[in-house]
């Protein structure tokens, strides 16, 4: 069965510092998609990356990167030179998708970040 | 704009009587999802649908129903609600086969109060 760990319950550091917040995922598919979300206080989810299975490169996006180690099952969140807007509650989920058949998207239980100015 | 509605955004109701949270895409998405999320457990599946006159169980069903009988809506059904479905709802889409560059879309969330 599908199953998303965020171990890091909560994080608190302070604005400029590097954080990682870190994800590992469980599947049985050869074939899936791993994404990363931010909610922010007002609640709403914001997209902030997927992932295919075969696409293993890491990804820079401004301040926020992403390392996807198929060998761990993990896809791990850094954000460099954190800011105050950082904060938030981040979610890891994990989507199987087979044409045709079920779906289905697991999400991790979040990681709450804080930054402190 | 590509969205995904939910209404309301907030609700406070009482034990037993019947509501439904409305969800509606603008995309032509086939798969539609409910979630909620509480404190400490994240976000859980309640059902999906792949597409019109197709829904399946997720994770947390009990005491929800839905409906798919037009593509754009699906419409989340409690029809005895109680106070452990208090709760923060998501609507979610996408497209199956390709789920595209931003893969699923999340409406802005309903956040349910039963008392």
């Amino acid at each position: 069965a599908q199953k998303v760990t965020q171990a890091q319950t909560e994080i608190s550091v302070v604005e400029k510092e590097d954080v990682t917040l870190d994800c590992v995922y469980e599947t049985r598919d050869t074939t899936y998609y791993l994404f990363w979300y931010k909610q922010p206080p007002s609640g709403e989810l914001v997209f902030l990356i997927r992932r295919n299975s075969f696409d293993e490169q890491n990804e820079i996006s401004g301040r926020y990167s992403w390392n996807f180690q198929k060998s761990t099952s993990s896809f791990n969140f850094t954000i460099t030179a954190s800011q105050v807007v950082d904060s938030a509650v981040y979610f890891c989920a994990l989507s199987e998708s087979t044409q045709g058949g079920s779906e289905k998207l697991v999400f991790g239980k979040g990681t709450k970040l804080t930054v402190n100015p | 704009e590509a969205q995904v509605t939910q209404n309301p955004r907030y609700l406070i109701t009482v034990t037993g009587k019947k509501l439904t949270v409305t969800c509606s895409q603008n995309m032509n998405h086939e798969y539609m999802s409910w979630y909620r999320q509480d404190p400490g457990l994240g976000l859980r599946q309640i059902y999906y649908s792949m597409n019109v006159e197709v829904t399946d169980k997720g994770d947390v069903p009990e005491g929800y129903k839905v409906s798919r009988k037009e593509k754009r809506n699906f419409p989340l059904i409690l029809e005895s609600p109680s106070p452990n479905q208090t709760s923060l709802y998501f609507c979610a889409s996408r497209a199956t086969g390709y789920s595209g560059h931003y893969g699923y879309t999340f409406g802005s969330g309903t956040r349910l109060t039963v008392v």
